[in-house]
């Protein structure tokens, strides 16, 4: 399975923007790079994915390099409702139509007011 | 739209205990996932559906673990018996198609927190 690397933590002030990198050297041409978080007792969420163009959404925005190695996501105004563990993931094809998620360790952002 | 719903929300068991854990979909979601979350760690696939058929349950490990989806709806997934190191957070989430928003994104339930003592 394609891998992801993450910083452990961040930190961010309340009303800034987040840059929350996302490195994938070995990522494949199918590869789409999706992005869930979890908030503290929870289940995961779905915040955002992408393939090769830059993607904005109303939760964040994702960037992605040109060679596709790595990846940004972009939250333009930190709240303390996002606080949580962002997980990158590169999204393999598993066979029968459907897709199987790769969790790594994330990266948990901490907001401070 | 009801999200995906998980129950019991919390157990406690002794080591040896048999313990079982309910997922229902969101409605229409063909593929339904069962992962296993361990403190301080990403969640881990155990099993994958395709409707009643489990199509990946590779990680599963099978000398005390089981699960099934009758009818492909609602699926149950049993340990026994259960380990101390059983102890983690038990998630299930489904997806459809993704024949709308093509993200094939998964909807998580808030998971099942399970204590083994």
């Amino acid at each position: 399975d394609a891998k992801t690397t993450q910083p452990n933590s961040m930190e961010s002030n309340e009303e800034e923007p987040v840059h929350l990198p996302c490195n994938h050297s070995t990522i494949s041409g199918t590869d789409y790079i999706h992005w869930y978080r979890q908030l503290p007792s929870q289940g995961p969420e779905y915040v955002i994915h992408g393939l090769t163009s830059n993607v904005n959404n109303r939760m964040a925005s994702l960037a992605i390099a040109e060679d596709r190695k790595s990846s940004t996501l972009i939250l333009h105004r930190a709240t303390l409702r996002d606080a949580a563990v962002y997980y990158c993931i590169l999204r393999s094809y598993s066979g029968a139509g459907s897709y199987q998620l790769t969790f790594g360790k994330g990266t948990k952002l901490s907001v401070i007011p | 739209e009801a999200g995906v719903v998980q129950s019991p929300r919390y157990k406690i068991i002794e080591k040896k205990q048999p313990v079982a854990f309910w997922c229902n979909p969101i409605s229409g979601h063909n593929t339904l996932y069962w992962y296993r979350q361990n403190l301080g760690q990403g969640p881990e696939l155990l099993i994958r559906y395709e409707n009643e058929e489990a199509v990946d349950d590779s990680q599963l490990p099978k000398d005390r673990f089981s699960a099934e989806r009758l009818k492909g709806v609602d699926s149950t997934l049993k340990i026994q018996p259960a380990e101390l190191g059983d102890s983690a957070v038990y998630l299930c989430a489904s997806s459809s198609r993704g024949l709308i928003s093509g993200s094939y994104e998964q909807y998580f339930g808030p998971g099942t927190r399970l204590t083994v003592t």
